[in-house]
């Protein structure tokens, strides 16, 4: 079993849609959690942190859920500019140490 | 600002060359990761150090493979002698992690895209 599991989609939605998508971990000793973003043969770039509390930035929004070990990410009225694909990232307590899922594809459509 | 600079952004070469990756991370990061992209297996961690001493190198694949990071400022990953199943997207990474408050943000360079013929 991977230690980081998302659906690969692809989620294919209408513009100004809502979308969301969750990710699990396996390990209980897991610190950090991030939303990373990877376009088309671009390099992954960090989308947002993801805080116990939950955080919002604009139409994103993430949420911790620690009891059941996984995360989520939920984009309001999506734009054509959304689509990527949204990896999630889980980072040990161990010094630096972070995996990476294997992404899902989310593709907007006009 | 500079990010992290990879080179070169695309290399073919034959099976059984020697392949040279470099990175040149952010400054001021203490914190560098070599990352393997493929369709098939993702987005893999190959090795990271910290402050240039090689921390965790489970992810490398088999002996062909090896990573330095003789200064803060340059890393290479080689492979020697490099195979088709090889071919992938090679991502360098850098970070800042400190004792009290770390900052977790991994900043990639742009690629080495290797294909092995």
């Amino acid at each position: 079993r991977k230690e980081v599991e998302q659906d690969p989609g692809p989620f294919n939605v209408p513009e100004g849609a809502t979308v969301a998508f969750n990710c699990t971990y396996s390990n209980s000793a897991s610190q950090s959690f991030f939303w990373y973003r990877q376009d088309c043969r671009k390099e992954p770039k960090l989308l947002m942190s993801v805080y116990s509390s939950g955080n919002e930035d604009g139409r994103f929004t993430a949420q911790l859920n620690r009891a059941s070990q996984y995360i989520s990410l939920l984009i309001r009225d999506s734009k054509l500019s959304d689509s990527a694909t949204y990896l999630c990232v889980v980072k040990h307590s161990s010094a630096s140490k972070i995996i990476f899922g294997s992404g899902t594809r989310l593709s907007i459509r006009p | 600002d500079a990010g992290v600079i990879q080179s070169p952004r695309h290399e073919v070469t034959e099976m059984g060359q020697e392949v040279t990756l470099r990175c040149k991370p952010i400054s001021g990061h203490n914190s560098l990761f070599w990352y393997r992209q493929t369709m098939m297996r993702g987005l893999e961690l190959l090795i990271y150090f910290n402050n240039n001493v090689p921390i965790d190198d489970s992810g490398m694949p088999e002996d062909r493979f090896s990573a330095k990071m003789p200064n803060a400022s340059f890393s290479t990953l080689k492979i020697q002698p490099s195979e088709p199943r090889d071919s992938a997207v090679y991502f360098c990474a850098s970070s800042f992690y400190g004792r009290s408050g770390s900052t977790d943000t991994q900043y990639f360079g742009p690629g080495t895209r290797l294909t092995v013929l």
